[in-house]
């Protein structure tokens, strides 16, 4: 079955980096794209970041432009977040999710915690 | 503000249909299709619908339509399990990325 198992949430000061991992096993990984989402503390879902199924192309929201950027390697079968610059109103869960015809998102990662806070 | 307009909250008593609506413009739902995502007590969401698709083992009180601008999601026959928020979300042309609604509430009486 589909599984995306999420790692590498913590806490971290402003200004700080973090690196998200999200493995995922159960389907042909180099056939899709992924993303990930974020969802402050008593907020909404806010979409960050698209990589397409070959790396070629990725987007990344305006909130996170030039501070995170998405990659992945299909030899790991792993989706990375990289986030540098981090500032106090990035603390959120933070989703992996696999795409679906660029429209949808069929399956989502159990979600990991960062924390940015001095 | 969000880029996709959805209702706070809506309520029902078990067993009525109610319908959630998200509204957007041409740059995304008058272009793409949407998706419908399930989130109770801010666990891990889950997925609903596909534009008008149901995703394996969805029970079938789930429905999904569009119309122009303006996507809907319908919940016929409103079951105690089915309190949660439901967002929606789409791609859009014009800001090269991803847009998701504010959520609604989706409160059982």
């Amino acid at each position: 079955q589909v599984q995306l198992v999420q790692s590498g949430g913590g806490v971290v000061q402003p200004g700080g980096s973090l690196r998200l991992s999200c493995a995922v096993s159960g389907f042909t990984f180099n056939t899709f794209s992924m993303h990930w989402v974020r969802q402050a503390p008593g907020k909404g879902l806010e979409w960050v970041a698209i990589i397409s199924h070959d790396g070629n192309t990725k987007y990344h929201a305006d909130s996170v432009e030039g501070r995170f950027t998405i990659s992945r390697d299909d030899s790991k079968k792993t989706v990375y977040l990289q986030m540098n610059s981090l500032r106090v109103e990035d603390t959120a869960v933070y989703y992996c999710a696999r795409d679906k015809q660029w429209q949808f998102v069929d399956y989502w990662g159990q979600g990991a915690l960062v924390t940015v806070s001095s | 503000q969000s880029a996709l307009t959805q209702e706070a909250s809506v309520s029902g008593t078990v067993g009525q249909k109610v319908t959630l609506s998200c509204t957007g413009n041409s740059n995304n739902i008058g272009t793409y299709a949407v998706g419908w995502y399930q989130q109770i007590s801010h666990g891990i969401p889950k997925t609903v619908m596909f534009g008008n698709s149901l995703p394996s083992g969805i029970p079938d009180r789930f429905s999904g339509s569009k119309s122009g601008t303006t996507a809907s999601l319908t919940i016929s026959g409103l079951q105690p399990e089915d309190e949660a928020d439901y967002y929606c979300s789409t791609w859009d042309h014009s800001l090269s990325g991803w847009v998701f609604g504010g959520g609604t509430k989706v409160t059982v009486l």
